[in-house]
């Protein structure tokens, strides 16, 4: 599996204010996810990075509140903007594994506490 | 209809038993199924994934999928109080690309 770094581990941030995520993978991949994971619960997709194109968003997240880039195969950014308390969550990046049909590892995550 | 669904739990287990983890999923076209554990404050680590009808095993862990009764599920034998972590299940649903739809997990907890 891939080795994929992800920083920062955590932030308190405040209102108002943007804060970008960044992931890094250890060999190139072509598709990278970033996920939102709200307290006590399961994972909502964000988006879908693919290198080269637009990212793409899934129903109820717009990339004016969520820009992502993907310079290269190796590394995503996932920018949080304009927050509010309720923004407050875990952001996991993930990448699909090449040669393996539909299987994502994910990074460490990211702990984003807004106040 | 949630297009997966887990009971949430918590489901406890004496160590030594054998746990038993369900999911069903409502896309009868889906074609990649996986489980990921978590533990508290980390991120999902992949265990299983099954892409045909049937079992299979990897050490202690069996995932078993039943595509015409629409379920997947991971046994776990001899559970260890390692193993307390919630549970999630994914699915690759039909015309969802490469994309992963997860249910909300289950809270496995093994008890000494």
């Amino acid at each position: 599996s891939a080795v994929i770094s992800q920083k920062p581990s955590r932030d308190i941030c405040q209102r108002g204010t943007s804060l970008t995520i960044q992931c890094q993978v250890d060999s190139q991949v072509t598709m990278m996810f970033w996920y939102r994971q709200q307290p006590g619960q399961s994972l909502t997709l964000i988006a879908t990075a693919n290198q080269g194109s637009e990212a793409t968003y899934e129903s109820g997240f717009v990339i004016d509140k969520f820009p992502i880039s993907r310079p290269n195969l190796t590394f995503s950014t996932l920018t949080v903007s304009n927050m509010s308390p309720e923004d407050s969550s875990i952001y996991l990046c993930s990448v699909r594994a090449e040669l393996a049909k539909n299987i994502q590892y994910f990074g460490a995550g990211t702990r984003l506490s807004v106040l | 209809q949630k297009e997966v669904e887990q009971n949430s739990g918590p489901l406890s287990v004496p160590e030594g038993a054998i746990a038993s983890l369900n999911c069903t999923y409502s896309d009868r076209g889906s074609q990649s199924f996986f489980w990921y554990r978590q533990y508290s404050g980390k991120s999902p680590e992949l265990i299983m994934f099954i892409y045909s009808n049937g079992d299979k095993e990897d050490g202690r862990f069996t995932a078993q999928l039943n595509k015409a009764s629409q379920y997947v599920s991971l046994l776990i034998r001899d559970s260890q109080p390692s193993d307390s972590a919630t549970y999630l299940c994914a699915v690759n649903v039909r015309g969802g690309g490469n994309k992963l739809t997860f249910g909300t997990g289950t809270q496995l907890k093994v008890e000494l």
